[in-house]
């Protein structure tokens, strides 16, 4: 089974700190992607890559970055949080694109 | 770009009976429809999906059927059970393109 693994399950962090939200897959999935969850709104994505080192924006990128230095890690930064962007956030991989995904189990981070 | 609407927001069923979740679709390009299931607390797992050269797809108790013409597919759970209760949410994708979701339908099975 694939497995997908975002490193915290929680994260309290202050308006204006630099925030990162790691995720690793262990199946050499080309493909790699971050959604938001919020209730009402479903999943919007944020950023994906398709390659190490390759990074396209979303619906929703503004306030983010990433990062994709190895084919199995895809980061998300939060440049300065801001209570806005209290969320589940949902990394995800897939072998080909346009195929289903494979979720992580989320990160909830609450902005104070 | 794609826009995936989906209906409805909530469901409630008698155990037994059938459910079925709505979802349509913009762009006439897209060609791959997978569900998800998401139990509360847990990450959202593919449940069934089908492609645009199919109209439809069963597995056990959960169909997926797709109407081209009319931009629309939908999910079909057949004698419902406690544990079918979760937030289902239908996606949609070109080849080179990232799944696009519905924003999800609250599912309870009252037993």
């Amino acid at each position: 089974d694939v497995k997908v693994t975002q490193s915290s399950r929680y994260l309290v962090k202050r308006t204006g700190e630099k925030v990162f939200l790691e995720c690793v897959q262990d199946m050499d999935h080309e493909n790699m992607f971050w959604y938001r969850q919020d209730p009402g709104l479903g999943l919007r994505l944020i950023y994906f890559s398709y390659d190490v080192k390759m990074k396209e924006k979303g619906d929703i990128p503004e306030g983010y970055s990433v990062s994709r230095e190895k084919k199995e890690r895809f980061s998300l930064i939060l440049e300065s949080a801001s209570t806005n962007q209290t969320s589940m956030y949902l990394c995800a991989s897939s072998l080909l694109q346009g195929a289903g995904y494979t979720f992580g189990s989320g990160t909830r981070l609450t902005v104070v | 770009g794609e826009n995936v609407e989906q209906h409805p927001s909530t469901l409630s069923v008698q155990e037994g009976d059938s459910a079925v979740i709505k979802c349509t679709y913009s762009d006439s390009a897209s060609n791959y429809f997978p569900w998800y299931k998401q139990e509360l607390g847990k990450r959202p797992q593919l449940i069934i999906d089908i492609r645009s050269n199919v109209g439809e797809k069963k597995d056990q108790r959960i169909a997926v059927t797709l109407n081209k013409t009319a931009k629309h597919f939908s999910l079909h759970i057949t004698e419902t059970q406690p544990e079918d209760s979760a937030v289902y949410f239908c996606a949609a994708s070109m080849r080179n393109t990232p799944l696009v979701f519905g924003k999800g339908t609250r599912l309870s099975v009252i037993a």
